[in-house]
């Protein structure tokens, strides 16, 4: 089967830099997504990692060590409007199936 | 504008019904997902369908029906036999060689009493 594991809650100031992590375990590994959902919205696709190393798309880079079953999402100059959950989402078996982690709550503070 | 819609927004039940959740899109994916979101919880997949008129089980599919008559339409049922259906509710679709990439649409809030 597939699994991920992020943290539950994050919190930090507006300007800061904050680290999201996922850890997955999956047979046939092809991806990993992160995708932001805000409360009571619909989530949107923020980022895709099918290589290792830094994908950067603004404020917003993603990481991926396939070696180590590992990613992360860094957010850079945080904003209150950053308040959202985030989720990793992993794309294994060989294209056969994509699982959500249980998703990070993160809250921005003035 | 093309996107996903999904109507009602807010549905209400009550025990012992069949409900039908709608999901359009006009984005000309071929992939098409159900989801089902339990609060502070992440996306548990329902159905999915990668061409016309075939679908497959998610991890969570007992207790619920699809189907995909039109490329554009994917219609979720919940049946009488889902033991615990109040939950938001939110369809997704996707071109099938980027299933990473997948659009979502607004949600339909379904509450069962």
């Amino acid at each position: 089967g597939q699994s991920l594991e992020q943290p539950s809650e994050v919190t930090a100031v507006e300007g800061a830099i904050v680290q999201i992590n996922c850890t997955y375990q999956t047979s046939g590994f092809y991806g990993l997504s992160w995708y932001q959902q805000h409360d009571g919205g619909a989530p949107t696709f923020l980022s895709y990692n099918a290589l290792d190393g830094l994908e950067e798309t603004g404020r917003f880079s993603s990481f991926l060590s396939r070696s180590d079953s590992y990613g992360y999402l860094l957010l850079q100059e945080l904003q209150m409007k950053d308040s959202a959950s985030y989720f990793c989402a992993v794309w294994g078996n060989y294209g056969q199936n994509f699982v959500f982690g249980p998703g990070t709550r993160l809250s921005v503070l003035p | 504008d093309g996107g996903i819609t999904q109507s009602p927004k807010y549905l209400f039940r009550k025990e012992g019904q069949n409900v039908t959740l709608s999901c359009e899109q006009n984005l000309n994916h071929d992939a098409m997902y159900w989801y089902r979101q339990d609060p502070g919880q992440g996306l548990r997949l329902i159905y999915y369908s990668q061409i016309v008129n075939d679908f497959q089980k998610g991890d969570i599919a007992e207790g619920y029906s699809v189907s995909r008559e039109k490329k554009e339409s994917f219609p979720l049922t919940v049946t009488s036999a889902q033991k615990n259906p109040t939950a938001f509710y939110l369809c997704a679709s996707s071109n099938r060689d980027r299933a990473y990439e997948q659009y979502f649409g607004p949600g339909t809030r379904l509450t069962v009493t």
